[in-house]
């Protein structure tokens, strides 16, 4: 079986603090990771994937197959960071879907 | 010009009522589901079809029954609802292939 878990429901930073939202999964084949994260009142929209090894807007994940984590780190946080981020596995031999972590709440306070 | 457009986009309808929401998606994709994200915002397939093919139903009761008419649209009719329905809906496509899945803005559904 495939699982994701988010052990943080909500992560409170203040501004230009380093950010680390956790990430764990579980599965026996080879994953592929996601982020994706909600803005207030947006849609749900993909931030990074593993196979991509990028940064975007500051972020970046790495895959650590042997702790089967794949944390989201940024070393300054900003407010408008501020956002739910779920961590996400697609199985592939299960077709494309993805299987969600619980999501974490980030709020960068001022 | 949206990518993935749902509606409604809010839906407060009484137990026992039948209701649909539909989804569109302009992108070309070939696969499209269905996701629900419960009063603690967790976010679960329901269903998956590939050029109008169901590929993954997750265990969802037989009230729920999507119906893709072509590859751009797939709509969920749900029977007899209940309170348990509530939730939001999310709909969502990708291309078979690529990783990125692209969503609406989600249809909240009340049941009272």
């Amino acid at each position: 079986a495939q699982r994701v878990t988010q052990p943080e429901k909500l992560l409170s930073v203040f501004k230009g603090a380093p950010v680390e939202l956790k990430c764990n999964y579980s599965y026996s084949g080879s994953p592929e990771l996601f982020w994706y994260v909600q803005y207030s009142r947006q849609r749900l929209q993909l931030l990074l994937r593993h196979i991509s090894r990028e940064s975007i807007k500051g972020f970046t994940a790495d895959l650590n197959k042997g702790e089967t984590s794949f944390h989201l780190k940024k070393p300054f946080a900003q407010e408008e960071d501020s956002a739910m981020y779920y961590c996400a596995l697609t199985p592939k031999e299960y077709g494309n879907k993805l299987v969600f972590g619980a999501g974490t709440i980030l709020r960068v306070k001022s | 010009d949206t990518a993935v457009s749902q509606t409604p986009k809010y839906l407060v309808t009484q137990m026992g009522n039948d209701k649909s929401i539909k989804c569109e998606q302009n992108l070309g994709h070939d696969t499209m589901y269905w996701y629900k994200q419960d009063s603690k915002k967790f976010l679960k397939i329901m269903f998956s079809y590939n050029n109008k093919e169901l590929i993954i139903n997750e265990t969802v009761p037989n009230r729920f029954s999507p119906k893709s008419p072509d590859k751009a649209h797939l709509n969920l009719h749900i029977n007899s609802l209940e309170l348990g329905d509530s939730a939001v809906y999310f709909c969502a496509s990708s291309q078979h292939g690529q990783d990125e899945a692209f969503f609406g803005q989600g249809t909240r559904l009340t049941v009272v």
